[in-house]
């Protein structure tokens, strides 16, 4: 079925740990974006990607990394996970970026012992 | 950093009310305005993208106004039911912004009350 699938639905990792959480969509859309929502904070962006091999901070990136090899993946990567990255990531995908709606997926659940 | 409020933060209806929040952005350079419907457990789904001053959306029991000149807009519903409960995010994007990035509000959490 075309979608937007994340994984895993829940991760629980140790502080200084390298985790990576996968997104994959089958719609071909160009633009695809991670989120992460905290209370208090909404849904805020950390990187997103406007094509294959093009990717652009957002407003919360530092201790994020991704790539876009594919057009149909986005992987986020915390190289070193610290507690204050415990929160619901979002991965979201859009036809033509601002003009197109967000497609979401249903997030990963990280927690950081 | 973009400042995107919706108000109010949470609200309680009977089922068959009819309701309406805002979302209130900054009116200069304005490029585009989204609305999310997000059920608890659930990822947000899109309900409007807008992009004129004056736009008007309707989807069902679901509509929504577009005010750019005065950076608000509202989201009303009509007859609320239960199934409605959910939280409406808006999400604003500014004209000649360095990156294409989306601004969410905090979003109002509505309750339909059966």
């Amino acid at each position: 079925d075309a979608g937007i699938t994340q994984s895993p639905r829940y991760k629980i990792t140790e502080t200084g740990r390298q985790v990576t959480l996968m997104c994959h969509q089958t719609w071909s859309h160009s633009y695809m974006f991670w989120y992460r929502q905290d209370l208090g904070h909404g849904l805020r962006l950390i990187y997103y990607s406007a094509a294959a091999d093009i990717t652009d901070k957002g407003e919360v990136p530092d201790g994020y990394v991704v790539s876009r090899s594919k057009t149909e993946n986005f992987p986020l990567t915390l190289e070193s996970a610290t507690r204050s990255q415990t929160s619901v990531y979002f991965c979201a995908s859009s036809r033509q970026g601002h003009n197109s709606p967000l497609h979401f997926g249903n997030g990963t659940r990280l927690t950081v012992t | 950093i973009l400042n995107v409020e919706q108000s109010p933060q949470s609200l309680h209806v009977q089922e068959g009310d009819s309701t309406n929040f805002t979302c209130s952005f900054p009116s200069s350079n304005f490029y585009a305005l989204h609305w999310y419907r997000w059920e608890t457990a659930k990822s947000p789904e899109a309900l409007f993208v807008m992009t004129l001053n004056g736009d008007e959306k309707k989807k069902g029991r679901i509509s929504a106004t577009l005010n750019t000149k005065e950076g608000y807009s509202y989201l009303y519903i009509k007859g609320s039911q239960p199934e409605d409960s959910a939280t409406y995010l808006c999400a604003f994007i500014k004209r000649h912004n360095a990156g294409n990035m989306l601004t969410f509000g905090g979003g109002t959490r509505l309750m339909v009350k059966p």
